[in-house]
């Protein structure tokens, strides 16, 4: 079955870009939108952005001008990078496979989540 | 921008009896809405998509209904690994979670 695996630096500096990558194994990477999301420490989960596997984006209005997500399906990968981050993007980030569909309305959800990586900002 | 409300932020609830989470959107979303299971420290997971569908392999105890505004995840029978934290989500240009209802043992 599908799995998605995160991967990354775990210790990011103030004003510097937060750069994760996500390896999907057991599936390809065709035919599906391909989501970031993230979870500050005890608190709810915010969705960052979406790639679908050739190379549209859609991303969050609230992060759109920070952030940059990237596929390369000859290595099943897509990335994020997160630019300019301050202690407030300390978080889990997850990646996470998503079907996009359209019946009157566009339906999204996503189906299969990485573990999960943490980030944290500091100097 | 559509605003996701979940109700209560915590619910309690004994082993067995049936739990009902709700989620309410700002402006009607049709059946646009999914459910996630959240256990700490683990990654969420799909439970219902279409405001009705369970994801697969997921237990008939779970079930979604509603559409437009009101929303609702019922859990028939409450088992011991049920009780964690479930979250909303719709889709209107772009994925917006609710809050979370944090689900515990009474």
């Amino acid at each position: 079955q599908v799995q998605l695996q995160e991967s990354g630096p775990g210790l990011v500096k103030p004003s510097e870009t937060l750069s994760l990558t996500c390896t999907v194994s057991g599936g390809s990477i065709s035919s599906y939108y391909w989501s970031w999301i993230r979870q500050p420490p005890g608190k709810g989960l915010e969705w960052i952005g979406y790639i679908y596997y050739s190379g549209s984006t859609n991303y969050n209005p609230s992060l759109k001008s920070r952030v940059t997500i990237s596929v390369d399906t000859s290595k099943n990968q897509f990335s994020l990078k997160l630019s300019s981050v301050t202690a407030a993007d300390t978080a889990v980030y997850y990646c996470a496979r998503g079907r996009l569909y359209f019946s009157a309305y566009y339906y999204y959800y996503m189906d299969v989540w990485g573990k999960g990586t943490t980030v944290t900002v500091s100097s | 921008e559509i605003v996701m409300t979940q109700s209560p932020a915590t619910l309690s609830v004994s082993p067995g009896e049936r739990a009902t989470l709700s989620c309410r959107a700002s402006q009607s979303v049709s059946s646009n809405l999914a459910w996630y299971q959240q256990k700490p420290g683990q990654a969420p997971r799909l439970l219902i998509y279409g405001a009705s569908t369970r994801a697969t392999g997921i237990p008939a105890r779970f079930s979604g209904s509603g559409s437009g505004t009101e929303f609702t995840l019922t859990i028939s029978s409450l088992q011991s690994e049920d009780f964690a934290v479930y979250y909303c989500q719709q889709y209107n240009n772009w994925p917006l979670f609710g809050q979370g209802t944090k689900l515990e043992i009474k």
